[in-house]
């Protein structure tokens, strides 16, 4: 079946950076367009970038341009979420997703990213 | 990025029907029919119970339908049941800007 583990979160400084990774499993990953999605915990969905299934493809919600990038490695079934210039408001539970018609069938179950001093 | 609009809270009895609403603008739900819903419940990923406005995926139960009228989306959940308590969430594509965005959420309650 669909798996999507993120991981990678943790407690990072503001100002620093962190890199999460999805590791995909039961489906064909170079097949699916991939999105990262976060929530501030007791908060709401935030859309963050997706990225087409060759990556060829990239988009980012316009407050995340510029200081978080998209990437896969479709040989690793992998997708990962490089994120500079972190700020207290950087912190919640991020989120991957396989995406189909512009919908977002399968999620992991998040990795928490705490930006604090 | 505007969020789509969600009532904050909807709450209904066992087996009775809540409606939750999802309005945004004629450049996503006005304009595209690539509205879907989501449930939470709490510690849990979110779950994708409709998309493309009315279409439930394979598995989820016929209890719940979608509609789409103008700008607003709508859910309904019906034969209200106590497992159905969690947050729901709407989420629209958009043309232009950020593509995607998500309801500001509705916690529903089961009395």
């Amino acid at each position: 079946q669909v798996q999507l583990v993120e991981s990678g979160g943790g407690l990072v400084k503001p100002g620093g950076s962190l890199r999460l990774s999805c590791a995909a499993s039961g489906f064909t990953f170079s097949d699916f367009y991939m999105s990262w999605i976060r929530q501030v915990p007791g908060k709401g969905l935030e859309w963050i970038s997706f990225i087409s299934n060759n990556g060829n493809t990239i988009d980012y919600a316009d407050s995340m341009k510029g200081r978080f990038t998209i990437s896969r490695d479709n040989s690793k079934n992998s997708l990962y979420l490089e994120m500079n210039s972190l700020r207290v408001e950087d912190t919640a539970v991020y989120y991957c997703a396989r995406m189909r018609y512009r919908n977002f069938p399968y999620w992991g179950q998040g990795t928490l990213v705490t930006v604090s001093s | 990025q505007s969020a789509l609009t969600q009532p904050a809270s909807v709450s209904g009895s066992p087996g009775q029907s809540i409606t939750i609403s999802c309005t945004g603008t004629k450049s996503d739900i006005g304009n595209y029919n690539y509205v879907s819903w989501y449930q939470q419940h709490p510690g849990a990923a979110p779950k994708l119970i409709i998309s493309e406005v009315s279409n439930r995926p394979s598995g989820v139960s016929d209890r719940f339908s979608g509609s789409k009228s103008g700008n607003t989306a709508s859910l309904t959940i019906s034969g209200l049941q106590a497992e159905d308590e969690a947050d729901y969430y709407c989420s629209s594509y958009r043309s232009s800007g950020t593509l995607y965005v998500f309801g500001t959420g509705t916690k529903v309650t089961v009395l």
